[in-house]
């Protein structure tokens, strides 16, 4: 089983619904991060959490929210999706100790 | 403002050839440097990461340098292989506030040809 999972690995939704990325993971990591990665851009920070308790905005937040259920659980959400969302979607988590970054292997999502 | 400049934009190189990709970040506070490669409709997968005080890091047939007085980077592969196409992601980590932020280029799209 992969370290970080992310689901679902595609998805096509419609504008205005509303819907939930959801991320897991076995690395027993405390940090977790939701990224977006556009074409020709570098992957930008939507929110990170550095444990159960911490929820942090990151460069790019407006328009989602986040939940993190448990450590090992890390989930996304689009409250009123559109189209400008379509993108592809990693989360990740990171090593205190090394700083070491694992990344899901994405999830492609299209608003239509 | 925290920038990272990758280049090329894309290389297409034969099998068993050499290339160098650039990097140039004006990331500050710099804590490290880190490489990643990215296949495509895949998570990016770190190759190294370089403190501000090393020079050079190698992994296998990857080997990354780092100048943090001119902030910049490069990652050279030896005798490229097919599995070597992918998108290769230089990534600063800017030591800033109470968790650093990983400052993300666009990446060199490689390409390896037989």
């Amino acid at each position: 089983d992969a370290d970080v999972t992310q689901t679902p690995r595609n998805r096509i939704t419609k504008t205005g619904k509303r819907i939930m990325l959801e991320c897991s993971q076995t690395k027993g990591h405390d940090r977790m991060y939701w990224y977006r990665q556009d074409p020709g851009l570098g992957l930008r920070l939507i929110y990170y959490s550095f444990d159960v308790k911490d929820i942090n905005k990151g460069e790019i937040s407006d328009g989602y929210s986040v939940s993190r259920q448990a450590q090992a659980k890390f989930s996304l959400s689009l409250e009123s999706a559109i189209p400008n969302q379509t993108a592809l979607y990693f989360c990740a988590t990171s090593d205190l100790r090394t700083g070491g970054y694992t990344f899901g292997s994405g999830t492609r999502l299209t608003v239509v | 403002k925290n920038q990272v400049e990758q280049s090329p934009q894309s290389l297409i190189i034969l099998e068993g050839k050499n290339c160098t990709l650039q990097c140039n970040y004006t990331v500050s506070p710099f804590s490290n440097l880190r490489w990643y490669k990215q296949d495509t409709g895949r998570g990016p997968v770190s190759l190294t990461i370089m403190t501000f005080s090393e020079n050079t890091k190698s992994n296998g047939r990857y080997t990354a340098t780092l100048d943090a007085d001119t902030k910049q980077s490069s990652l050279h592969i030896t005798a490229s292989q097919l599995s070597d196409s992918a998108s290769y992601i230089c990534v600063p980590l800017n030591y800033g506030g109470s968790q650093g932020n990983l400052i993300f280029g666009k990446g060199t799209k490689l390409s390896v040809k037989p």
